[in-house]
């Protein structure tokens, strides 16, 4: 299985351009999640997905979007890029409430 | 607002030591997650604890939740220096999607 899987690991973005996060998982979970992890401020939830169809907003969501339209995908939207999201951002998935939760490689992200 | 507070924040031990990290969260749960990271990379899964009083342990590393003081630990028997790493606690969400809250990180730096 390859897990949680993550595009691009890698990314330079000038002020203002737009991006697409990748994220794709081969467990079947129906729990998504977006994390930003910034130096000493543990993770913080962008966005959230429960199932194909649903999503919401986690502590952090300004500035990004979300969709899910399958079950294996969870892409995030980045429009207007700005300084404050330079970050690393990890996708991360699970099966149920009391499981362990999974992630991807991550992807560096500076914003310039 | 869920907070989950980790204490240290930066250890340095030296090989063959034992040492504690301590995990303080503010809400009533009775799940608790410890994850490793290395650095430049992604976050691993080490202990899940369901239920008070629920320990487990790996390798050097032992795991313990009490519910009622809402703390859980994360004991290192006789460090050595492949456990340097950033250690997270992670507590479930009752809203979010079950999405976990993190503590901010323990720094842990074994020395010989």
């Amino acid at each position: 299985n390859a897990g949680v899987t993550q595009t691009p690991k890698f990314r330079i973005l000038k002020i203002g351009q737009s991006m697409t996060l990748q994220c794709t998982q081969d467990m079947n979970h129906n729990y998504m999640y977006w994390y930003r992890q910034d130096p000493g401020m543990g993770l913080k939830l962008i966005y959230y997905s429960v199932g194909a169809g649903i999503t919401d907003k986690g502590e952090v969501p300004n500035g990004y979007n979300v969709s899910r339209s399958t079950t294996e995908d969870f892409p995030l939207r980045l429009e207007l890029a700005a300084p404050s999201q330079t970050s690393v951002y990890f996708c991360a998935s699970r099966r149920s409430g009391n499981e362990k939760l999974f992630f991807g490689s991550g992807t560096q992200l500076s914003v310039l | 607002e869920l907070k989950v507070e980790q204490n240290p924040l930066f250890l340095s031990m030296q090989e063959g030591k034992n040492y504690t990290i301590y995990c303080n969260y503010s809400t009533t749960s009775d799940r608790l997650y410890w994850y490793r990271q290395d650095p430049g990379k992604s976050l691993e899964s080490l202990f899940v604890l369901l239920s008070n009083g629920a320990v487990k342990q790996e390798g050097r590393l032992m795991a313990s939740l009490d519910t009622k003081a809402r703390l859980s630990t994360l004991h290192i028997t006789a460090a050595v220096h492949d456990l340097s790493a950033t250690y997270f606690c992670a507590v479930d969400t009752t809203n979010s999607g079950y999405a976990l809250n993190f503590g901010k990180g323990t720094s842990l730096l074994v020395t010989p």
